[in-house]
């Protein structure tokens, strides 16, 4: 069975001082795995796809990066606005054929203070 | 450029009560998803239509059906409502489930089963 853990469940940061969030997963054949970001009261908002291991992506404060095992959000000088909660999700075969399954973890609420 | 617009945005039932919630997208793709979001819990897969005439059950289908209307709507229905399908509910939409492209979602309808 696909799992997705986050870590962890929750972080408080000061404005500007950097720091990480962990997703680990175990899965049959990744596809992708996803960053969303979530606001209170609002749905998931897509961030990044990463496809395979030493990927890397970056937006504005947020890189994304990806190994066999696990991937990381780093979050470089946050601002208030960037908290949230980040869900990580992973892509894989299921049930056979050609449908691909998300398996999202129970997300990371992220709080920075000014 | 509405995107994923779900119908409606809040709602209180009485257990055993009936309910239809609506979902169209605007970006021309061909799958579609309901998803439930409960505290302390990741998101997970009510139903979906990998296309327009084909619907399947996801994890959790018990006490759902869907109807893909055509390409843009999907909608959920709780034939007889109970107190464990209070939750958020999430439709989202991916361009082909069968790809890595990322799902897109929607705001949200929050239920409530007293």
């Amino acid at each position: 069975e696909d799992q997705v853990t986050q870590s962890p469940e929750a972080l408080r940061l000061q404005e500007g001082e950097s720091s990480s969030l962990n997703c680990s997963y175990t899965v049959s054949g990744l596809r992708g795995l996803f960053w969303y970001r979530q606001d209170p009261g609002k749905g998931p908002e897509f961030l990044f796809t990463l496809y395979s291991a030493g990927e890397e992506k970056e937006k504005e404060r947020l890189k994304a990066t990806l190994t066999k095992k696990e991937s990381f959000l780093h979050i470089t000088a946050p601002k208030p606005e960037d908290s949230a909660t980040y869900l990580c999700a992973v892509q894989a075969p299921w049930s056979g054929g050609s449908n691909y399954k998300l398996t999202f973890g129970k997300g990371t609420l992220l709080t920075v203070n000014p | 450029n509405a995107g994923v617009t779900q119908t409606p945005k809040f709602q209180v039932l009485k257990t055993g009560q009936s309910m239809t919630l609506q979902c169209a997208q605007d970006m021309n793709h061909n799958s579609m998803y309901w998803y439930r979001q409960d505290p302390g819990m990741g998101l997970r897969l009510i139903y979906y239509s990998a296309s327009e005439g084909t619907t399947d059950k996801g994890e959790v289908p018990n006490g759902y059906n869907v109807s893909r209307l055509n390409k843009r709507e999907f909608s959920l229905r709780l034939e007889s409502a109970a107190p464990s399908q209070t939750s958020v509910y999430f439709c989202a939409s991916s361009e082909w489930g069968h790809s890595n492209q990322p799902q897109h979602f929607g705001d949200g309808t929050r239920l409530s089963i007293l």
